[in-house]
This record gives structure tokens, sequence and C-alpha cells, in this order.
């Protein structure tokens, strides 16, 4: 089975510390989304990139996140610095152009800030 | 207010019954509604998904969207154990575009 890829699983960091994830989507998808997931707030889109160019990061905080696919086996997201409150599950995603069946999770990077 | 509502429950029904899971939303320009169930400490899979208003089924799950009520639900039928996770509705304006997801409804079926 195809599947997206993400690493680390598991990440534990001190505040003020850079964390980068990243996702390996499924070969021949052209669509890439990242999802944060917090108990309080749900699934919240964070960026999403077409054919590696960026279509919409509107729901990442820019003064410390940063999102990119530097080719198409990889995207990466980063926070510089971390603070306690980036605390959840991060989520990437994979699709095709066609419609909604075509979008694939990983199994996500739980990150923990202290 | 949120785009998209669901009860975040939890839900516990015994097994073999009848489940149904609800949303709310208040944008008229959503034209895809998907049903996506997550198990613990994995992420979201797509259960089945439905384009503008109607009914969908596929075995013991059926989908159903309400546009003019802005209302969607998901059904199912002589539920399992194996069906307890939790389950969120998610929406689009367009195919393969960005979904706005519901806050999940955690759901357990006791045998």
């Amino acid at each position: 089975d195809a599947r997206v890829t993400q690493t680390p699983r598991h990440k534990v960091t001190e505040m003020g510390q850079e964390v980068t994830m990243r996702c390996q989507p499924i070969l021949g998808h052209n669509t890439v989304f990242w999802y944060r997931q917090t108990m309080m707030q749900g699934l919240e889109l964070l960026a999403y990139f077409r054919n590696r160019a960026p279509l919409d990061d509107s729901g990442m905080p820019k003064d410390r996140f940063s999102a990119e696919m530097p080719d198409a086996t990889l995207a990466t997201l980063k926070i510089q610095p971390s603070e306690p409150r980036d605390s959840a599950v991060y989520f990437c995603a994979s699709g095709i152009l066609t419609g909604p069946e075509g979008y694939t999770f990983g199994s996500g990077t739980r990150l923990t800030v202290v | 207010q949120k785009e998209v509502e669901q009860d975040p429950g939890p839900l516990s029904v015994p097994e073999g019954a009848i489940v149904s899971l609800n949303c709310t939303y208040s944008n008229s320009a959503f034209q895809y509604f998907m049903w996506y169930r997550q198990y613990s400490r994995k992420g979201p899979e797509l259960l089945m998904y439905t384009y503008s208003s109607g009914n969908k089924e596929d075995g013991r799950f059926t989908a159903q969207v309400d546009k003019s009520s802005k209302y969607i639900s998901l059904f199912i039928r002589d539920s399992q154990p194996s069906d307890s996770a939790t389950y969120l509705c998610a929406m689009s304006n367009q195919g393969a575009q960005k979904l706005v997801f519901g806050q999940g409804t955690r759901l357990t079926i006791n045998p």
C-alpha cells in the first residue's frame, strides 16, 4: 500500500529550539497539506502546496513557522523558535487534483515543547 | 463561531446499535462533504465522500447531506467494536482543495 511517511514520529524539545518535521508524499501526488491537531482546536490547516508551489499558508504563524517542498519527494515544516503552545500532532497529507478521494494522511509527528 | 461544528462526544453505544454522527456548517460554498475515521495514534483515513446533496451508502455506512439545512450525517448500522474511533467530518468548496474539519466525535462501541 502506498503511504505518506512522516518523520520523526515523536519529538520532545525545549522551548526556543528549532524543530523540523519531514514528509514524503505518495509518488505521483501533486498536492501536499500540513495540518495540526490539538484537543482544543481539532485539525487545522497550516499550509498546502500544489506541484511544489505554495498555494496557501494563511493558517501558519509566519513569524515562527515555515513550510517548503525542496523536491517532489520531500515536504518540510519548521518551527523556529518553538513554544509550548506548539505542542500538537502535525499531519502531512498528499493527494491528487481530481478529488478528495485521493487524500492520504501520514501517521503524524507528535511534538511536545517543554 | 467555527465554519464546521461537530459534537466531540464522547459517544458510547452497545454493539449492534445504529450510530448517528452529525455536523453543521455555515459556509454555503462547500460542495464536497467527507467523513474520516481516525484510530488512536493514527492519521485520519477517508471513509466516504459526497458531492453536493443527497445520500451515499457503502456497506454499513450511509452519508447524508442536506445543503438546505447545512447539515450532514453519517449513519453506522450494526455497529462493531472495530468501529470504535474518532469520526471527523470535513468539507471543501472544490475537489482536492483544503479541507475544513469538524472537531471530531469520539465513538466507542461496547461488546
